[in-house]
């Protein structure tokens, strides 16, 4: 079965580019989350959607953070311009519920803001 | 709010030595309980989770962890460690009902020495 996935993998640009992030959730998950996470602050929430609609935006960083979920199996994270503390590395994760079942993370994608 | 707490922030074992990670939370109700498993490069893998039943759960890896609700504790247990086991181990709990979602501890980083 495959799991989710997320692309780039890596990600190297320099301060004031457009970063875009993108997952693909398991079919048939209904809530997909974008996590951040970063040595000093661990590991984030940034927002969360369920049936593609954002639910929940409260730990997106700031206005240059955006996320959309066009569809069942596609989401983006976007960063617009990007600055150097916004380095980490980028996990969506899916569930096919909020809270009493477990999240299914991608592997990840490390973002270097130069 | 729920929130969880794991205490230790490194740990490091010898290989073949038994293991405990320590996990409090709190929440008002039962909570859904997880604990998962990060590898350098990789995202969160779930190891075992807590719903409801007998107290003490099985999980992959050799893994068990035990529910005690008088503590608000889930610790998570291996009776003899091997050094494929280091890794970074998170502890999340879920909510049963409402609006709150999963939110994960800070993790504990584990070493095993030969």
């Amino acid at each position: 079965d495959a799991g989710v996935i997320q692309s780039p993998r890596h990600e190297v640009t320099e301060m004031g580019q457009e970063v875009t992030l993108r997952c693909k959730p398991i079919s048939g998950h209904d809530y997909l989350f974008w996590y951040r996470q970063t040595m000093m602050r661990g590991l984030e929430l940034l927002i969360y959607f369920n049936n593609n609609v954002p639910i929940d935006d409260s730990g997106m960083p700031e206005d240059r953070f955006s996320a959309k979920m066009p569809n069942a199996s596609f989401s983006t994270l976007k960063i617009q311009p990007s600055e150097p503390r916004d380095s980490a590395v980028y996990f969506c994760a899916s569930s096919p519920d909020r809270g009493s079942q477990p999240q299914h993370f991608g592997d990840g994608t490390r973002l270097s803001i130069l | 709010a729920q929130s969880v707490t794991q205490p230790d922030i490194h740990i490091t074992v010898s290989e073949g030595a038994s293991l405990e990670l320590r996990c409090n939370y709190s929440y008002g109700a039962t909570p859904y309980l997880f604990w998962y498993v990060q590898s350098p490069g990789q995202g969160l893998q779930l190891l075992l989770k807590y719903f409801s039943g007998d107290t003490l759960v099985q999980g992959i890896k050799g893994f068990e962890a035990e529910f005690k609700r008088s503590q608000s504790s889930f610790n998570l247990r291996k009776p003899s460690v091997h050094w494929s086991d280091a890794a970074e181990y998170f502890c999340a709990v879920g909510p049963s009902g409402g609006y709150q979602k999963v939110t994960f501890g800070t993790g504990t980083k584990l070493q095993v020495i030969p």
